[in-house]
């Protein structure tokens, strides 16, 4: 079956733009997460929705980030005047539960260069 | 959630088994330890989780010590493909899971 999709694959952005980064979740999966990928290290949760509710948004960087999930099913992470510190993979993970034994099904994510 | 600690890199033999470690000291009664890996340009795979008791599938098994300080990942005959990021997670419910950097781990022939 399907997996969690994302896309774009690859997004070049200038310094300044605003980028936004689409996330297709396993269907029927309730809860969605966002994490942020530098260069050689570990992901780095940004945020995660149960449904349409934003539940955490405690690793979000700043407030140029923001991320929804209207329907509770494909999820939208927006960058706002991009930065070069904003490279990076973004990551989204998808989870059937709301509990925690509860594994997350993640997709290839998207690399932001941000020139 | 509980900060975990692994090592930063470990070599394996290939069709050996690879055993990688991570210390959870500060672990809680109702938080689970997640092992997920990740190879190059890719997203993190699932690959097992636990609460108190060892646990197996068809990918790999996981020993937690009795006082869940700590745990093994053991991939019991690991082949080239098996060379990746290594990440040991302990979280308490669906939301925050905090990843850290990692073992990587390469398998060699």
């Amino acid at each position: 079956g399907a997996g969690v999709s994302q896309s774009p694959r690859y997004k070049v952005a200038k310094r300044g733009q605003d980028v936004a980064l689409r996330c297709d979740p396993i269907s029927g999966h309730v809860s969605l997460f966002w994490y942020q990928q530098a260069l050689g290290q570990g992901p780095e949760f940004l945020t995660y929705f149960q449904n349409e509710a934003q539940l955490d948004k405690s690793g979000l960087p700043s407030d140029r980030f923001f991320a929804e999930r209207p329907e509770g099913s494909v999820s939208t992470l927006k960058i706002q005047r991009t930065q070069q510190e904003d490279s990076a993979v973004y990551l989204c993970a998808s989870s059937p539960l709301d509990r925690g034994d509860n594994e997350q099904f993640f997709g290839p994510g998207t690399r932001l260069t941000v020139l | 959630d509980a900060k975990t600690t692994q090592p930063p890199s470990m070599d394996c033999a290939e069709g050996r088994a690879a055993n990688l470690p991570c210390n959870h000291s500060t672990i809680s009664g109702n938080e689970y330890v997640y092992w997920y890996r990740q190879i190059h340009s890719q997203g993190p795979q699932y690959i097992i989780h636990g609460l108190k008791n060892n646990e197996t599938n068809e990918m790999a098994s996981l020993i937690i010590t009795e006082d869940r300080k700590s745990s093994t990942l053991i991939l019991p005959h690991a082949t080239l493909r098996d060379t990746a990021v290594y990440y040991c997670i302990v979280s308490l419910n669906a939301g925050k899971s905090t990843f850290g950097d990692g073992t990587t781990l390469t398998v060699k022939p």
